[in-house]
């Protein structure tokens, strides 16, 4: 059984360009949560989503960050125009119900230069 | 957010059992308490949860307080691949009391001694 995959593992960006992360979850989950790792620090949550509805973004903001989970295909964080402070690990989570436990994949390290 | 508390860091050596503790003193009743960890450069691993019953699985147990105010994780010998930070989450038992995301607190970073 394949696990949460993500892509890229690493990621680097010029400052203004876009990043796009990849998260295909677990066969058969339909929930999707992403969260953000800064260096020494634990997981913020960012963003949960159940295929084509975004539940609870309260953890992103509001500007440059979007997530999307398409019916068909991986689920999508998106930032656009990074800046130097995007510089993170960005994990993704799956879960087959809201309240059940989370598998986590190995993240994107994302490097703004 | 039920908030959990964690000691930084903890020693222990190769071969001997590792007791980690957690506050959570403003847990709900309907709050299940979750361990995960997380090795250098990966991402957070599953190892245990429970709601008011001790646990065992084949990675770890865990001995939840008679009041669930605190729980220990209890690693019966410790190796060198158990380095880790350990994170305990509090986690709502259902869709109408509380938030169904994890909150992260800072973990506690475990040194195994060879």
């Amino acid at each position: 059984n394949a696990g949460v995959m993500q892509n890229p593992r690493h990621l680097v960006r010029r400052r203004g360009q876009e990043a796009r992360l990849r998260c295909s979850p677990v066969k058969g989950h339909s929930h999707v949560y992403w969260y953000r790792q800064l260096p020494e620090e634990g997981l913020k949550f960012m963003v949960y989503l159940q295929k084509e509805n975004i539940i609870d973004e309260s953890g992103m903001p509001k500007e440059r960050f979007s997530a999307e989970f398409p019916k068909e295909g991986p689920s999508i964080l998106r930032i656009q125009q990074v800046v130097r402070g995007d510089s993170a690990a960005y994990f993704c989570a799956s879960s087959p119900g809201r309240t059940e436990t989370q598998y986590f994949g190995p993240g994107t390290r994302l490097l703004v230069l | 957010d039920a908030k959990t508390t964690q000691p930084n860091s903890m020693e222990s050596n190769e071969e001997e059992p590792v007791h980690l503790p957690c506050n959570h003193s403003t847990i709900s009743g309907t709050d299940y308490i979750h361990w995960y960890r997380q090795l250098p450069s990966q991402g957070p691993e599953y190892v245990i949860h429970g709601l008011t019953s001790n646990v065992n699985n084949r990675m770890a147990s865990l001995a939840i307080a008679e009041d669930r105010k605190s729980s220990t994780l209890i690693l019966h010998r410790a190796t060198l691949r158990d380095a880790a930070v350990y994170y305990c989450i509090l986690r709502p038992r259902s869709t109408t009391s509380g938030t169904y995301k994890y909150i992260f607190g800072t973990g506690t970073r475990l040194k195994v001694l060879a």
